[in-house]
């Protein structure tokens, strides 16, 4: 079984500020997918960013960007530049390949930009 | 496109009533899953079907919950009799096969059982 750990439950930035959410993750897999959700306070899920394990190019979306140690399972999410509706819950998810299947996800972090 | 589609939004009902949660996939998705989400056990996998095929209810929490999808466009998760501890929010998800197998939530129902 795999399990996803997120260790901020909560974090707070300034706007403009760039703000790094942690996740590690234990696996026996080698092949798998990694993404990281926002969820904001209309609880909407919104798929941020995604990353193939066997790819070593770190995923970017725009501002955001993933740092993806696979030997460390380490898969962590930097926003730059925050903006106040990032303001949201953030949730690290994994999910098996070779296939479709149910996604793991973690506890999330809260991320609060102010003002 | 329109997104993934459930309904009821909010449901709010008595202890021991039956509860039908709805869920229209995006079209052309072959794979739907249904999340719950409450603030101790977090987003949890209950069950996923392939081309309207149950593949894995062992996320299922007991024998009150039951989902189907009868076509593949509309699956149904009801919950038969509810309790309190049912009250969370629940998720439907699609994806199709290719790629990372994105999956597309729905808004949610906000369950609440009194």
């Amino acid at each position: 079984a795999q399990t996803v750990t997120q260790s901020q439950p909560e974090m707070s930035v300034q706007e403009a500020e760039t703000v790094t959410l942690s996740c590690t993750y234990d696996t026996s897999e080698n092949n798998y997918y990694l993404f990281w959700y926002k969820q904001p306070p209309s609880r909407q899920m919104i798929l941020v960013i995604r990353q193939e394990a066997y790819k070593q190019q770190n995923a970017t979306e725009n501002r955001f960007s993933v740092n993806f140690q696979k030997a460390a399972k380490s898969f962590s999410l930097k926003i730059s530049d925050s903006q106040l509706g990032d303001t949201a819950m953030y949730f690290c998810a994994f999910r098996k390949g070779g296939g479709a299947d149910g996604l793991t996800f973690g506890k999330g972090t809260h991320l609060i930009i102010q003002p | 496109d329109a997104g993934v589609i459930q309904s009821p939004r909010h449901e709010v009902t008595e202890m021991g009533q039956e509860v039908t949660l709805r869920c229209k996939p995006i079209s052309g998705h072959d794979y739907l899953f249904w999340y719950r989400q409450t603030m101790m056990r977090g987003l949890e996998l209950l069950i996923y079907f392939n081309n309207n095929v149950p593949i894995d209810d062992s996320g299922m929490p007991e024998d009150r919950f039951s989902a189907k999808m009868p076509n593949a466009s509309f699956s149904t998760l009801k919950i038969q009799p509810s309790e309190p501890r049912d009250s969370a929010v629940y998720f439907c998800a699609s994806s199709h096969v290719g790629g990372p197998y994105e999956q597309y939530f729905g808004p949610g129902t906000r369950l609440t059982v009194t």
